[in-house]
């Protein structure tokens, strides 16, 4: 079946420290991946995306590629901030639309 | 441009009452429409999804339904609530093969 597995947290990182935050799939043909983030006391939104192998997303400093062969989907930031702190969902995107979410990791950072 | 409601934001209610829990979209048609629940310590787990009026799938069995009695209307209701369908509710929205966009969520407390 489908599934998303996230590194668990959480994860405590010093202000302008570069973050992983690892992410793999196993899914049925090629799905698309997202990276949702949840701030603190606001509803989820859409980070970044990727379609296709190969295709990297990109928001606010946030990276990741799609990585088919070691079905991968980390996601990346060279310098964090304070602002960063929130929970971040990976997740993929079946047929019919159907979303399937990690379990979700906390960052913290500190100033 | 597109919008998504949910109320009420906030809810306390005891054991073994019903649950109303309402979602409208607003600037699209025919969307497909989704209920996801967060409970604490875990991640997204998707309840219901609709492709259109009348029409509801259910992924988990649980004492929760929903219904959709109008195309930009989603519905989650219980007859007899537990303690264990304390969590946050989200509701989102597609466009066919396009990304979901989520609402602002329902906290639900059931004491």
């Amino acid at each position: 079946g489908n599934s998303v597995t996230q590194m668990e947290g959480p994860v405590t990182l010093s202000e302008e420290a570069f973050l992983t935050i690892n992410c793999t799939y196993t899914a049925t043909g090629y799905p698309s991946l997202f990276w949702y983030v949840q701030y603190p006391g606001e509803g989820l939104q859409l980070l970044l995306k990727a379609t296709k192998a190969d295709d990297k997303g990109s928001n606010k400093g946030f990276e990741a590629t799609y990585r088919k062969e070691t079905t991968s989907f980390h996601l990346e930031k060279g310098s964090v901030q304070v602002s960063d702190s929130a929970v971040y969902f990976c997740a993929l995107e079946t047929s019919y639309d159907k979303v399937i979410f990690g379990p979700g990791t906390s960052l913290s950072v500190i100033p | 441009s597109q919008t998504i409601h949910q109320w009420p934001a906030t809810l306390v209610q005891p054991v073994g009452s019903p649950l109303s829990l309402e979602c409208t979209v607003e600037g699209t048609s025919n969307p497909n429409l989704y209920w996801y629940r967060q409970a604490a310590g875990r991640g997204l787990q998707l309840l219901f999804y609709s492709v259109g009026i009348g029409q509801i799938s259910s992924e988990v069995p649980q004492n929760l339904s929903a219904s959709r009695p109008q195309d930009r209307q989603f519905i989650l209701s219980s007859k007899k609530l537990l303690l264990s369908d304390s969590g946050f509710y989200l509701c989102a929205w597609s466009v066919t093969e396009e990304t979901q966009y989520f609402g602002p969520g329902t906290r639900l407390l059931v004491l």
